[in-house]
């Protein structure tokens, strides 16, 4: 059974600050995503990872970075806090095995962040 | 990019009836369409998905049909029960580009007991 976790469920920072949002998966999936839930836009994506070391920008990474030094792990850093960075952000995983593995991403339970 | 574009935003039906959503996107590169629910308070989960190469896939009561011409593809709910009660979001994908999903907005979905 795949298992995402994340760091915190919610996190309150006040702006200007530097949060650090970690994701762990343990089903060796070479794929891992962030996206940002909010009411009425649906998930956006903002960065994702094919393998170790490496990333790309998804559709909204302006005020975000992130790093992938091992491959269960993938974390999302917001070096400056702004008000509009309040979200929910969620992070998931898929196997890039197109042969015999599933196609879903496995979300994890989402970190809830208010920047006041 | 990619362009998913979800309707309803929100749809109400009574307990037994039939519930549809529809999706369009933009890209006719895209050859992979999951469907996913979010329950209140819980992370979003896969409940179906279709390839490009398959017009329509059925499990259970829920259904998928996909029509590639009109790039458009839609859900169906048939004997709608209150734990269809969530949000059902649509996406798309060009599978060969390693799973980057772009997903629509959402329909927020009510059974009524």
């Amino acid at each position: 059974d795949v298992k995402v976790t994340q760091s915190s469920r919610y996190l309150v920072k006040r702006t200007g600050e530097k949060v650090f949002l970690e994701c762990v998966q343990d089903m060796d999936h070479e794929n891992m995503f962030w996206y940002r839930q909010d009411p009425g836009l649906g998930l956006r994506l903002i960065y994702f990872s094919y393998d170790v070391k490496m990333k790309e920008k998804g559709d909204i990474p302006e005020g975000y970075s992130v790093s992938r030094e091992k491959k269960e792990r993938f974390s999302l850093i917001l070096e400056s806090t702004s008000t509009n960075q309040t979200s929910m952000y969620l992070c998931a995983s898929s196997s890039s095995d197109l042969v015999t593995s599933s196609y879903e991403q496995y979300f994890g339970p989402g970190t809830r962040l208010t920047v006041t | 990019g990619e362009n998913v574009e979800q309707h309803p935003s929100t749809l109400s039906v009574q307990e037994g009836d039939s519930a549809v959503i529809k999706c369009t996107y933009s890209d006719s590169a895209s050859n992979y369409f999951p469907w996913y629910k979010q329950e209140l308070g819980k992370r979003p989960q896969l409940i179906i998905d279709i390839r490009s190469n398959v017009g329509e896939k059925k499990d259970q009561r829920i259904a998928v049909t996909l029509n590639k011409t009109a790039k458009h593809f839609s859900l169906h709910i048939t004997e709608t029960q209150p734990e269809d009660s969530a949000v059902y979001f649509c996406a798309a994908s060009i599978r060969s580009s390693g799973d980057k999903l772009t997903f629509g907005t959402g329909t927020r979905l009510a059974v009524r007991p």
